[in-house]
C-alpha cells in the first residue's frame, strides 16, 4: 500500500448505528486530518492531529469522535448520525502542520445515512 | 472573512482550448494559494500553488495568475485535454496562522470534450 488509504470506501448506516471509518498513511507523516466533502460546498476541515495529539476541532458535533492511536492511523467513530451527515469523508496527512506542508488525501469514504 | 469564492461551478471546454477558473478571497492574511485536482473516486491532489510575492506561476500547461490588489487568483489550463476532466478546487491559507488550515472554494467541474 502506498499513500493514504481509507476503509471502507462506501458505508450505508442507519441513524442508530455505530460505525467507524479508518485511515492509514504510508508516508511517514506526523499530521493527519479529517475533512467532510459535500456536493457544491467547500471541503470542511473537521479535525487535525499532530504527533497523535488533537490540535484542531472545527466545532464538529460530538456524534463524530476521532481517534489517533499513532501517527499512521486515524479513525472516525460515528454514532447517532443524521441524514445531513451523508457526505464523502476524506482523510489527509502531511509531514507537519507548521508553515505549509502539502496535504496528501486518501480516496475517501462515501457515507450514506438513512 | 474566511471565504474563498470560486467560479464557474462547471465548465465545458473543447480539446485544445484554454480552461479558466477564478477565485476571490477576502482575508488579507492569506499568503499561500494552492489549487487541487480531484478525479472521480479519488481524493484531491495538489496541482500547483503560488505565494503572493509573484503575479504568475507556470508549471507545464497549468498557470496561476495572482492579483493581490483585487484579491483574486485564477487557474489557466492551456491546450486542455480530455484527461484534464476533473474537479478543481482553489484554496487559501495563512502560513503564519497555522499554515495547514486550508480554506477551500466550492470547486469547478471541468469537462474537456473531443
Amino acid at each position: 500500500e502506498t499513500g493514504v488509504t481509507q476503509t471502507p470506501r462506501h458505508l450505508v448506516m442507519g441513524m442508530t448505528n455505530k460505525k467507524s471509518l479508518k485511515c492509514e498513511q504510508h508516508l511517514g507523516h506526523n499530521a493527519m486530518y479529517w475533512y467532510k466533502q459535500s456536493a457544491k460546498k467547500p471541503l470542511e476541515l473537521m479535525f487535525v492531529y499532530n504527533f497523535k495529539e488533537q490540535t484542531e476541532n472545527n466545532s464538529v458535533p460530538s456524534r463524530f469522535s476521532p481517534e489517533c492511536p499513532n501517527s499512521s492511523h486515524l479513525f472516525l467513530h460515528l454514532h447517532t448520525l443524521q441524514p445531513e451527515d451523508s457526505a464523502l469523508y476524506l482523510c489527509a496527512s502531511s509531514q507537519g502542520t507548521s508553515g505549509h506542508n502539502e496535504q496528501f488525501f486518501g480516496p475517501g469514504t462515501r457515507l450514506t445515512v438513512l | 472573512q474566511q471565504q474563498v469564492k470560486q467560479s464557474p461551478q462547471s465548465l465545458i471546454v473543447q480539446k485544445g482550448g484554454i480552461s479558466i477558473i477564478n477565485c476571490a478571497y477576502e482575508n488579507t492574511a492569506f499568503d499561500y494559494f494552492p489549487w487541487y485536482q480531484q478525479f472521480p473516486g479519488k481524493g484531491p491532489a495538489l496541482l500547483i500553488a503560488i505565494r503572493p510575492d509573484v503575479s504568475e506561476k507556470k508549471e507545464g500547461r497549468f498557470t496561476i495568475s495572482f492579483n493581490k490588489s483585487a484579491k483574486q487568483f485564477s487557474l489557466h489550463i492551456m491546450d486542455s485535454q480530455p484527461g484534464d476532466s476533473a474537479t478543481y478546487f482553489c484554496a487559501a491559507t495563512s502560513l503564519g496562522g497555522g499554515g495547514n488550515k486550508l480554506t477551500f472554494g466550492t470547486g469547478t467541474q471541468l469537462k474537456v470534450e473531443l
